[in-house]
């Protein structure tokens, strides 16, 4: 099966302070998303990429950044947390439009 | 881009019976729709999809219908049992590979 993995699972972080989060897909998608995930909201599109060195803006792109180095791997990178941003975030691979996309397990962030 | 709007946000349904959950979208490039599944705590999972080129797509249990001119796609999982009660996604993509997602539909089956 398809094999996304975020890395933290878990974090705290601290209002204004930077926050990193790493995904890696051993798929060999071309395509990476960033979602997030609150109660009422459903999935929102942040970022995506259809290859490395490619970022795109998603839906809700404001304060947060992208960054696709290689194929395999895709970070998000809040500059400045802040407590809005406490939410949690799935990282996603797919190959061609229109076939299936796949999650990873999640990151729980909490910015206090 | 592609807006998705998903209703009911909450489906309580006794066991054995059946459940469906409505999708509209706006945008009419749009022509590949899923349907994810997401236990809590877990991440979704692709249950089934469809393609424009289809109005009906069964498996198993689960079907979905779609009405391009109507812009409007559902899913129905007929004879509900406890394992179905999760949150249940609807999305959309214009060929881009970028999936607009509805906000999510809460089944509860009772048994």
């Amino acid at each position: 099966e398809a094999a996304v993995t975020q890395s933290p699972r878990n974090k705290v972080a601290v209002t204004g302070g930077k926050v990193t989060l790493s995904c890696n897909q051993t798929n060999n998608h071309n395509n990476m998303y960033w979602y997030r995930q609150d109660t009422g909201h459903g999935l929102r599109l942040i970022h995506y990429s259809y290859g490395a060195g490619s970022t795109e803006k998603g839906d809700i792109p404001d304060g947060y950044k992208a960054s696709r180095p290689s194929q395999e791997n895709f970070s998000l990178i809040l500059e400045l947390a802040t407590p809005s941003q406490t939410s949690v975030y799935f990282c996603a691979s797919g190959g061609q439009a229109n076939t299936e996309v796949f999650f990873g397990k999640g990151t729980r962030l909490t910015v206090v | 881009g592609e807006q998705v709007e998903q209703l009911p946000s909450i489906l309580r349904v006794q066991e054995r019976s059946s459940a469906s959950i409505n999708c509209t979208y706006e945008n009419s490039a749009s022509n590949y729709f899923p349907w994810y599944k997401q236990e809590p705590g877990e991440n979704p999972k692709l249950i089934i999809d469809i393609r424009s080129n289809m109005e009906r797509k069964q498996i198993q249990g689960l079907i979905v219908l779609l009405d391009k001119k109507a812009k409007r796609f559902s899913l129905h999982i007929t004879d509900t049992q406890p394992a179905d009660s999760a949150m249940y996604f609807c999305a959309a993509d214009t060929n881009t590979g970028k999936l607009t997602f509805g906000d999510g539909t809460v089944l509860t089956v009772k048994p």
